[in-house]
């Protein structure tokens, strides 16, 4: 059974950090592309990086561009999301979200872990 | 940028009745489109892929279709576990990211 398991959320002041965790199990990691993806309170999705299985391939949305860093530790099964620099617009929800084959949709969720902006 | 716009913003409808939901792209995305389902406290699920497919273990009532930038998701007859809110998205190779998502159609009972 796949799962993904978000941890490292929390409060943090604007202008703070804060490291983003998911732990994958149950396929193979290494083969898959993986996604972050967040949901302010009471609002839609918005998809946020990417990387490529190899790590060779990263993208990040406009809105975070600069301040955020994915990255991934196959021999662990785990993604990471590095924010620096948080805006009280990056309260969310965080979900990391497996790639899908090659193709860029989201085949399996995270439950989340919360994201708070705030002095 | 592709923007990605669904419709109506809230559809009420009663058990048993069909649902048909919207969404247009603002340039073609050919048949990458996905439909995602999302419960209140739960995280999405990934419902239609190549904006026809059915993903695994999805119910039959379930169904997608169009190509380019005109899109529909029909649930034939609405159960009570199916009144959730529905993004559609984009995932085209070109443009660039970002992979978009609609701002959402919340099913709700009427």
């Amino acid at each position: 059974e796949v799962q993904l398991v978000e941890s490292g959320g929390g409060l943090v002041q604007p202008g703070g950090s804060l490291r983003l965790s998911c732990a994958a199990s149950g396929f193979t990691f290494s083969n898959y592309s993986m996604n972050w993806v967040r949901q302010a309170p009471g609002k839609g999705l918005e998809w946020v990086s990417y990387i490529s299985n190899s790590s060779s391939t990263i993208y990040y949305a406009d809105s975070v561009k600069g301040r955020f860093t994915i990255s991934r530790g196959n021999a662990k099964n785990s993604l990471y999301l590095q924010m620096n620099s948080l805006r009280a617009e990056d309260t969310a929800l965080y979900y990391c979200a497996r790639g899908a084959g090659k193709s860029h949709l989201f085949d399996y969720w995270g439950q989340g872990t919360l994201v708070t902006v705030s002095s | 940028e592709i923007v990605m716009t669904q419709s109506p913003a809230t559809l009420s409808v009663s058990p048993g009745e069909r649902a048909t939901l919207s969404c247009r792209a603002s340039q073609s995305v050919s048949s990458n489109l996905a439909w995602y389902q999302q419960k209140p406290g739960q995280a999405p699920r990934l419902l239609i892929y190549g904006a026809s497919t059915r993903a695994t273990g999805i119910p039959a009532r379930f169904s997608g279709s169009g190509s380019g930038t005109e899109f529909t998701l029909t649930i034939s007859s609405l159960q009570s576990e199916d009144f959730a809110v529905y993004y559609c998205q984009h995932y085209n190779n070109w443009p660039p990211p970002p992979w978009t998502f609609g701002q959402g159609t919340k099913v709700e009972i009427k």
